[in-house]
């Protein structure tokens, strides 16, 4: 067990449709990561957040967003939902934030958009 | 060109066989590289860490990493039907805070 809580565990759902999956990360992790995996992109990183503030952002797009609380849990918030929106949808933790620091994934909430 | 390749496999091995598994990448700036374990319906399990170039051992798991050649490799020795799953590479710059993955290698251990 990572320490890092996904929930859902799934959603299924309609397109146009927005959802909210919940993170929390390991007791002492400062830093959240948001990653996306379906079977023809890999794991593709979406956002990232250090303490409450927005560090970094890979591939996300308008239609998502994300937020980190004072608690250091954190939301990913997915709007107008599409077909090609289901996949699995990751977040991991680490302490620092930084390169030398390796993330710790939790187990995914698997969305499926029909 | 994807920054990581990674061949998908399927890769199958009878029991107790040594595996090898590989990544290229094109980024020389890339200076920390790690291993994941991902088993069906479940997250990345970080399995091997390695700062720069170099060997770690890690009981029977190997991480080479030969940054001259672009090359990172993870070796399994003995190994067993429970190290079934998909291997992901990963790599992060100096600095940066985006891991980019390899695609990820999926391994059966036949007993």
């Amino acid at each position: 067990d990572s320490g890092v809580t996904q929930t859902p565990k799934h959603l299924i759902t309609a397109t146009g449709q927005r959802v909210t999956l919940r993170c929390s990360p390991r007791s002492g992790d400062l830093s959240v990561y948001w990653y996306q995996q379906s079977l023809d992109q890999g794991l593709q990183f979406l956002i990232q957040y250090y303490n409450g503030e927005e560090r970094a952002k890979g591939n996300i797009l308008e239609r998502f967003s994300a937020q980190q609380f004072p608690d250091l849990h954190s939301e990913l918030n997915l709007s107008s939902l599409e077909l090609g929106d289901s996949a699995l949808y990751f977040c991991a933790s680490s302490v620092a934030g930084a390169a030398g620091s390796p993330l710790h994934f939790g187990n995914g909430t698997r969305l499926t958009v029909t | 060109q994807k920054e990581v390749e990674q061949d998908p496999g399927p890769l199958s091995v009878p029991e107790g066989a040594i595996v090898s598994l590989n990544c290229t990448y094109s980024n020389s700036a890339f200076q920390y590289f790690m291993w994941y374990r991902q088993y069906s319906r479940k997250g990345p399990e970080l399995l091997m860490y390695t700062y720069s170039s170099g060997n770690k051992e890690d009981g029977r798991f190997t991480a080479q990493v030969d940054k001259s050649s672009k090359y990172i490799s993870l070796f399994i020795r003995d190994s067993q039907p429970s190290d079934s799953a998909t291997y992901l590479c990963a790599m992060i710059k100096e600095g940066a805070q985006k891991l980019v993955f390899g695609q990820g290698t999926r391994l059966t251990i036949n007993p």
